[in-house]
């Protein structure tokens, strides 16, 4: 596609319920990177996929996450057990090889209540 | 290590006047510098970056940021700023020897009218 998508843009919870998230990055894109961005900072490095190279998941804040990503496709990122400070917008972002421009989605807004 | 600081959480400037959106870096390496801005409720967007060459690198909207390698900074500028810059803005960096993009905790930038 023209740029990276991700589903659903909102999501509300129960805390204690599982969620997964959704990115289509551009098509040939070989680089995806999951952050998260909480209210009022900056953004939190999550995971990062490279083709078909093991993952770093370094940023994965807890066992609770956890990520996919089939080749170079769609990744989803699940929340287990979710908790109200997994409250925030999580951002994916692709890049033609993980060397120069990132193209960021519109996020997923992710509210544990 | 890798990070990247931005001193001031807010900026206010006139419309018409310069506005100037300070960033700071720290890699082990040789630096690769991006520029985001985010608007309310949307992703990130590609303003400019640093990767090699003139120090000067000039952007969207008008944009421009210098490469001081001795100060290692990269602050973001524009001479003449609209209302319509009034957004978050990111200033992103990675080693050249690396792939993960770490951001500061962003500059609220208003400009009023």
């Amino acid at each position: 596609g023209a740029g990276v998508s991700q589903s659903p843009s909102n999501k509300v919870t129960e805390k204690g319920k599982d969620v997964e998230l959704r990115c289509d990055p551009i098509s040939g894109h070989t680089a995806l990177y999951w952050y998260r961005q909480r209210l009022g900072q900056g953004l939190e490095f999550l995971i990062y996929f490279q083709g078909n190279s093991a993952p770093d998941k370094s940023g994965l804040p807890s066992d609770r996450f956890s990520a996919e990503r089939t080749g170079e496709s769609v990744s989803t990122l699940t929340i287990q057990r979710t908790q109200q400070e997994d409250s925030a917008v999580y951002l994916c972002a692709s890049s033609l090889d993980g060397t120069y421009g990132y193209t960021f989605g519109s996020g997923t807004r992710l509210t544990v209540v | 290590a890798q990070s990247v600081a931005q001193p001031e959480d807010q900026v206010n400037v006139a419309e018409g006047n310069p506005l100037t959106v300070k960033c700071t870096y720290s890699v082990s390496g040789n630096p690769y510098l991006f520029w985001y801005v985010q608007y309310p409720n949307r992703g990130l967007q590609f303003l400019l970056k640093y990767i090699t060459g003139d120090n000067l690198v000039k952007g969207s909207y008008g944009f421009e940021a210098e490469f001081n390698k001795s100060q290692t900074s990269f602050h973001l500028k524009k001479p003449s700023a609209l209302v319509s810059d009034s957004a978050l803005y990111f200033c992103a960096v990675r080693d050249i020897d690396d792939y993960k993009l770490s951001f500061g905790a962003g500059t609220t930038v208003t400009v009023r009218a």
